[in-house]
């Protein structure tokens, strides 16, 4: 059964810190990884990662994968009261149209 | 781009009630429409695969009659939950896929808000 866990479960910081979300999976026939913002509704895309070692970027946000160790991390720096949300890490696999979601980590950003 | 709407947002009704959720996809056309369900606390889950024009590819586990599939336009989906019972409330949410990227499975999916569902 294919398997995705993400950590930590959730996650206080204050205003301006840096934070790693991690992500690790374990499932048959892996194409790619992707990283969702659920704040109170509809998950928002982040990034999709199909290749290990390269990085993606966005404003404060980054994500690389590592295909190796079945891992990757999202990394948002200084950080806002705006990031409070829960990331979902997913896994697509097989002919492409199944994901399979992680728990998500619930990130509160505080003043 | 890419907005998924999805109706109701919130459902109460009574047990033995069937509810019918729709899923649109607002500016694309999408071939291929998404069905999951999130317990609290838990992960979505997917439920089934909702193809336009054909019959939905169900996950495992996840009965057919019960959760009737319907995606009968390249716009609109619809998931209907038949004889609700207790077990069925749940957080209902679905996604499409943009059809002119092919349907490619190197793009992400697109999500709507989510229907909660509580029955009585």
């Amino acid at each position: 059964e294919d398997k995705v866990v993400q950590s930590p479960l959730s996650l206080v910081v204050h205003e301006g810190d840096t934070v790693t979300l991690n992500c690790s999976y374990e499932v048959t026939n892996f194409r790619s990884l992707l990283w969702y913002k659920q704040e109170k509704k509809a998950p928002t895309f982040l990034f999709m990662l199909t290749s290990s070692g390269i990085e993606k970027k966005s404003g404060r946000l980054s994500s690389i994968l590592d295909k190796k160790e079945l891992f990757s991390i999202l990394n948002i720096t200084a950080t806002q009261t705006g990031d409070s949300a829960v990331y979902l890490c997913a896994v697509q696999t097989g002919g492409g149209n199944k994901l399979t979601f992680g728990t998500g980590t619930q990130l509160k950003v505080e003043l | 781009g890419a907005v998924v709407s999805q109706h109701p947002s919130r459902v109460i009704c009574k047990s033995g009630t069937s509810v019918k959720i729709e899923c649109r996809s607002l500016d694309f056309q999408a071939t291929t429409m998404f069905w999951y369900r999130q317990f609290p606390k838990k992960s979505l889950m997917l439920m089934a695969t909702s193809n336009e024009g054909s019959k939905a590819t169900y996950e495992q586990g996840v009965e057919k009659d019960k959760f009737l599939i319907n995606h009968a336009s390249l716009t609109l989906s619809t998931l209907t939950v038949t004889s609700a019972h207790p077990e069925d409330s749940s957080f209902y949410i679905c996604s499409a896929r943009d059809r002119a990227t092919g349907g490619d499975s190197n793009q992400p999916q697109h999500f709507g808000d989510g229907t909660r569902l509580s029955i009585l």
